[in-house]
C-alpha cells in the first residue's frame, strides 16, 4: 500500500520566519500535489508538480519535487498569519488508477 | 469554467437512518469524479470514485454506496447511518487520471 507521510504534522511558526515541511512517500510517482484547507472549509489546489526536479511558486510558497528521494517539500517565506492553515501533500500512480493518497496534513499557525 | 456543488453543506441524522449526498459538477463533460470522508482533524480517506455514468470503483468496505446516474452527478448514500459514519464529506472532480482533483465546498454530516 502507497503511504504518504507528511511532518511535522503540527507547526507553530512566527510571522516573518522561514519554514520547510516534508512529504514522502512510498513508492514511485511522477507527480505530486499540494493542497490548503482552512477550518471548515475544503481543500484549494496549490501546486501540481510532475516532474523530478520540478519547482513551483506562487507567493511565499514554493513547492519542489525529488521523485528519486520520494520527497517532496513545501517551504514557507517570511510567514504571513494568512498562511494560517492545513497544508496536505497528495500522490497518485499510475499503476493504482485514479487514486490520490494524501499526506496526513500539516496544520500551520502562524503568530503574531 | 468549471464549478462543483454538493448539498446539503450541512445534516444531522440519527443513527440508523437513510443518507443521500449529491454532488454535481457544472462546466465539463465526462470528468473523474470522488468522493472522500474527513474525520474531525483528520486526512481525507477515498471512498468511492467514478469515471464514467454507472461505473463505480470502492475503495473501502463499509455501509456506504455510491451511484452515479448521470454524468455530472455522483450520490452517496447509505441506508442506515452508523456513529462512525460522522465526518466531512467531499466530492472531487478531475479530467482524468494524473490530473488536480477539485473539490466541492463538503458536507458536514453529524449522526446522533
Amino acid at each position: 500500500e502507497l503511504k504518504v507521510e507528511q511532518n511535522p504534522l503540527f507547526l507553530s511558526m512566527q510571522e516573518g520566519k522561514n519554514y520547510t515541511i516534508y512529504c514522502n512517500y512510498s513508492t514511485t510517482s511522477d507527480r505530486l500535489y499540494w493542497y490548503r484547507q482552512d477550518p471548515g472549509k475544503s481543500l484549494e489546489s496549490l501546486f501540481v508538480l510532475l516532474s523530478n526536479g520540478a519547482v513551483k511558486q506562487e507567493g511565499r510558497l514554493m513547492a519542489s519535487l525529488d521523485t528519486k528521494a520520494r520527497l517532496s517539500t513545501l517551504h514557507i517565506t517570511a510567514a504571513v498569519h494568512d498562511l494560517s492553515a492545513t497544508y496536505f501533500c497528495a500522490v497518485d500512480t499510475w499503476n493504482t488508477g485514479n487514486q490520490f493518497y494524501f499526506g496526513t496534513g500539516t496544520s500551520l499557525t502562524v503568530i503574531p | 469554467s468549471q464549478t462543483i456543488h454538493q448539498w446539503p453543506a450541512t445534516l444531522v441524522q440519527p443513527v440508523g437512518s437513510p443518507l443521500s449526498l449529491e454532488c454535481t459538477v457544472e462546466g465539463t463533460s465526462n470528468p473523474n469524479l470522488y468522493w472522500y470522508r474527513q474525520a474531525a482533524g483528520r486526512g481525507l480517506q477515498l471512498l468511492f470514485y467514478s469515471v464514467g455514468i454507472g461505473q463505480i470503483s470502492s475503495e473501502v468496505p463499509q455501509n456506504l454506496s455510491a451511484s452515479r446516474p448521470q454524468d455530472r452527478q455522483f450520490i452517496l448514500s447509505s441506508k442506515k447511518l452508523l456513529l462512525s459514519d460522522s465526518g466531512f464529506y467531499l466530492c472531487a472532480w478531475s479530467l482524468g487520471q494524473a490530473e488536480t482533483q477539485y473539490f466541492g465546498p463538503g458536507t458536514r454530516l453529524l449522526v446522533l
